[in-house]
């Protein structure tokens, strides 16, 4: 079992849809970061987070330390959100990132 | 202002050959990783530095060295490539605790 899981591993939504992307951690961690990769491969971070809410554009990602969970939630979805969505924990232990395998997200016009 | 870049974006090698990928970051980061990245799972941490002068070894370390004689730059060398290494290899840069940077990536084939 991964240390850091997503769900569901890929998405298709319309233009338009709300969409939630989960990730759920099973090791302590100070700080969740959640990260985009478009096609091409680039990565870069949206948000790090260590409780409550933060909230960027249309982008707003939510962490529950009780129960290590966090989700990321794209509100009027655009094809252009369409990448992978990584999230990763940040260990108490090692103070390195713990990645999960990524959300594959398509949004349809 | 550039980031973090990588050099070079894609490689061909053959078994036994040897490399030096180059990462170069210009917001005077103190920590610099390097990671790869294969289908069906996450970004694993190969190698990283706390600063200047400084490498310690990540989750998959073998096979590979690493050098930061610069605080800018930080290489990563396959000394004897093995088609295990076919990889995306990204490069990222963070101050301590800080969100991470990334490199746009080099892809490496080995055959």
């Amino acid at each position: 079992k991964n240390e850091v899981e997503q769900s569901p591993q890929n998405l298709t939504a319309q233009e338009g849809e709300f969409i939630t992307i989960n990730c759920s951690y099973s090791v302590g961690i100070s700080a969740l970061h959640w990260l985009q990769q478009h096609p091409g491969g680039g990565i870069v971070s949206l948000f790090m987070l260590s409780s409550g809410k933060k909230k960027h554009g249309r982008l707003i990602a939510t962490i529950n330390i009780q129960e290590k969970h966090s989700s990321l939630h794209i509100t009027a979805s655009h094809p252009r959100d369409s990448a992978v969505y990584i999230c990763a924990g940040l260990s108490y232990n090692t103070d390195k990132l713990i990645f999960g395998t990524g959300t594959r997200l398509q949004v349809f016009p | 202002n550039a980031g973090v870049t990588q050099t070079p974006k894609f490689r061909v090698l053959k078994t036994g050959q040897s490399m030096t990928l180059l990462c170069a970051q210009d917001m005077n980061h103190e920590y610099m990783y390097w990671y790869r990245q294969d289908p069906g799972m996450g970004l694993r941490l190969i190698h990283y530095s706390v600063g200047e002068g400084t490498t310690a070894k990540g989750e998959v370390p073998d096979g590979y060295n690493v050098s930061r004689l610069k605080k800018q730059n930080f290489l990563l060398g396959l000394e004897s490539a093995a088609p295990s290494q076919t990889s995306v290899y990204f490069c990222a840069s963070s101050d301590v605790y800080n969100e991470q940077f990334f490199g746009p990536g080099t892809r490496l084939t080995v055959l």
